[in-house]
């Protein structure tokens, strides 16, 4: 089973600041990683496909990097709509997700 | 436009079984495969299995072996998860997602109650 670690698993931040989320995966999972976003009570929705690439509709604040094992997901001026934790996920072998990184108003 | 609707909220008993469904619309649903994940409340997702709706193939989570059965109705376009000897730890919200191979649908998710 290949485990996803998320840093960190909170994250306090004012509207309009740059965030940089962190996923690290316990063996290679190649760019077959996607990230998430959850709101209370809402399913996840797909932010990010094959590491870096936006899902439709997604706005271009948000940008994905990394291969292999390191991955960042990055928000580069956070709105009020973007509080909400976010998870990531790979599906280069059985799928497994990380533990999540809240975003929290600071 | 795709949709996947689940069925509504359940409470069972410990030792109980529940079955969920989940409607698939807007897309040809023996194309993708449909993925089950649960969700705790307030913590993390965790992938239950898939099932292939073309020919029915599944592929199960080692921790939910023996216990889950995912099958499908292709003339309902519909998926269902099974999940047998239930606990309370098995209290969740349970999602089903077409597989893209990322999930880029999902259902709005059936919370499942264990309870005596």
């Amino acid at each position: 089973e290949i485990v996803l670690t998320q840093s960190p698993a909170t994250l306090s931040v004012s509207p309009g600041e740059r965030v940089t989320l962190s996923c690290r995966a316990s063996q290679t999972v190649g760019d077959s990683l996607a990230w998430y976003q959850q709101k209370s009570g809402q399913p996840p929705r797909l932010l990010m496909s094959t590491a870096s690439t936006r899902a439709t509709g997604i706005p271009a604040r948000f940008s994905g990097s990394g291969s292999g094992t390191e991955f960042t997901l990055t928000i580069s001026s956070l709105q009020s709509e973007d509080f909400a934790v976010y998870f990531c996920q790979q599906y280069h072998h059985l799928p497994s997700f990380g533990g999540g990184t809240k975003v929290e108003v600071k | 436009q795709v949709r996947l609707v689940q069925s509504g909220a359940e409470v069972k008993k410990p030792g109980a079984s529940v079955k969920v469904s989940c409607q698939a619309s807007g897309y040809r649903f023996t194309i993708n495969y449909i993925h089950w994940i649960r969700q705790v409340p307030g913590q993390g997702l965790e992938w239950m299995g898939w099932i292939n709706p073309n020919n029915g193939d599944t592929q199960y989570a080692q921790k939910f072996q023996g216990r889950v059965t995912l099958t499908r109705d292709t003339s309902l376009t519909t998926a269902f998860m099974e999940l047998s000897g239930l606990t309370s730890d098995d209290t969740a919200v349970y999602f089903c997602a077409r597989d893209s191979p990322e999930y880029d649908f999902w259902g709005q998710g059936t919370l499942v109650t264990v309870s005596s």
